[in-house]
């Protein structure tokens, strides 16, 4: 079935310290991909999103791009600020199945001034 | 107003009570959804209704039950609590699947539940 495996957190970083939050996925036919952030006391929103290979989602400074050769989906943004402290959700929906949206684990991120 | 509203925020409960939360949206979705997160797990998919008549179980559905009042109701019942289902509910909706919106999915902002 349909998979996606995060990078464990927490994740510590310097205000201004380059982020990468590592996202791969499993999956039959060709799904979208997703990222999604849940700040503290709060639901989960979309950060971005890639419906078709080779698609680059970007929001926010932040970035990630849909590589079917490595079945990857890997976050990025150049410059964290103590505001990006959050947990991170990469997430699939599509393939053989359209009805439900498969979450990762999450990645907590912390940025410290 | 929020888009996605869910009720009650916090409910501390006793093992062997029912428990119903509930969730409302005014963004016309036809496609709702409830999850629990706990930590180190992400979110899991309980129940999820894409009309008024069509309910279907997730991968978590034991102990629990849906209830689609209308098309921007979606209520989710604990009949009998129990500890292990402490976490954090969270009702969704998305719109119908097309190539470009692929099922994203918009979130209330969660029932934090303690089951003593």
């Amino acid at each position: 079935g349909n998979s996606v495996t995060q990078m464990e957190g927490p994740v510590t970083l310097s205000e201004e310290a380059f982020l990468t939050i590592n996202c791969t996925y499993t999956a039959t036919g060709y799904p979208s991909l997703f990222w999604y952030v849940q700040y503290p006391g709060e639901g989960l929103q979309l950060l971005l999103k890639a419906t078709k290979a080779d698609d680059k989602g970007s929001n926010k400074g932040f970035e990630a791009t849909y590589r079917k050769e490595t079945t990857s989906f890997h976050l990025e943004k150049g410059s964290v600020q103590v505001s990006d402290s959050a947990v991170y959700f990469c997430a699939l929906s599509g393939g053989t199945s359209y009805d439900k949206v498969i979450f990762g684990p999450g990645t907590s991120l912390s940025v410290i001034p | 107003d929020a888009d996605v509203t869910q009720t009650p925020r916090n409910r501390i409960t006793k093992t062997g009570k029912r428990i119903m939360l509930e969730c409302s949206q005014t963004k016309g979705h036809d496609r709702m959804y409830w999850y629990r997160q706990d930590p180190g797990l992400g979110l899991r998919l309980i129940y999820y209704s894409f009309d008024v008549k069509d309910i279907n179980k997730g991968e978590i559905s034991d102990g629990y039950s849906v209830s689609r009042q209308a098309q921007a109701k979606f209520s989710l019942s604990l009949e009998s609590a129990i500890p292990n289902q402490t976490a954090l509910y969270f009702c969704a909706t998305s719109d119908q699947w097309t190539s470009g919106r692929a099922n994203e999915q918009f979130f209330g902002p969660g029932t934090r539940l303690t089951v003593l």
